[in-house]
């Protein structure tokens, strides 16, 4: 199993410009979760899919940020316009649905991208 | 309102003693408990969770947590720290209403040689 793939690792971009992170989940998981983190927030979710549908979309923090999940092997988190305020780490995570067996309602992560916004 | 505390940012161990990071919760249904860890630079790592049964977990890398109902917590436990083991630990939890997790702030673990 490949686990989940985030694209790209590291994006530097200047303010203004349109960001596009994408996610490939695990195959079979019907969830898909975007997190961010920064060191003075933590870890936020900002919006979590299932079968390819959003469902809660409250953490995504203004209108410049859209997520889309076109089928259940991709993701895209986009933001734009950019500012510098968006710079952190953003991760993509998927799980089965929720369960008592061992491996269902876990959250695996991909390693995230790294954006900064100059 | 769920929550979940992670009372010490960060925790110093010497290599060979035991390590506990703490973490309690509040929820209003039954609880389903996680922990995480992450390395620098690398995305969060699955360590154990409670959903039911025993309220000793046993995890990846001889880590394991205790469901304290009474006390609202979930400690992560292990019985001799390795220098390895220095990372960052997330505790989570979700109820059975809602399954997004609520996570905790992390806690720094760093393991003394």
């Amino acid at each position: 199993d490949a686990g989940v793939i985030q694209s790209p690792r590291h994006e530097v971009t200047e303010m203004g410009q349109e960001v596009t992170l994408r996610c490939k989940p695990i195959s079979g998981h019907d969830y898909l979760f975007w997190y961010r983190q920064t060191m003075m927030r933590g870890l936020e979710l900002l919006i979590y899919f299932n079968n390819n549908v959003p469902i809660d979309d409250s953490g995504m923090p203004e209108d410049r940020f859209s997520a889309k999940m076109p089928n259940a092997s991709f993701s895209t988190l986009k933001i734009q316009p950019s500012e510098p305020r968006d710079s952190a780490v953003y991760f993509c995570a998927s799980s089965s649905r929720p369960g008592t067996g061992a491996k269902t309602d876990t959250q695996y992560f991909g390693p995230g991208t790294r954006l900064t916004v100059l | 309102a769920q929550s979940v505390a992670q009372p010490e940012d960060q925790v110093n161990v010497a290599e060979g003693n035991p390590l506990t990071v703490k973490c309690t919760y509040s929820v209003s249904g039954n609880p389903y408990l996680f922990w995480y860890v992450q390395y620098p630079n690398r995305g969060l790592q699955f360590l154990l969770k409670y959903i039911t049964g025993d309220n000793l977990v046993k995890g990846s890398y001889g880590f394991e947590a205790e469901f304290n109902k009474s006390q609202t917590s979930f400690h992560l436990k292990k019985p001799s720290a390795l220098v390895s083991d220095s990372a960052l630990y997330f505790c989570a939890v979700r109820d059975d209403s809602n399954y997004q997790l609520i996570w905790g702030a992390g806690t720094k673990l760093i393991i003394k040689p």
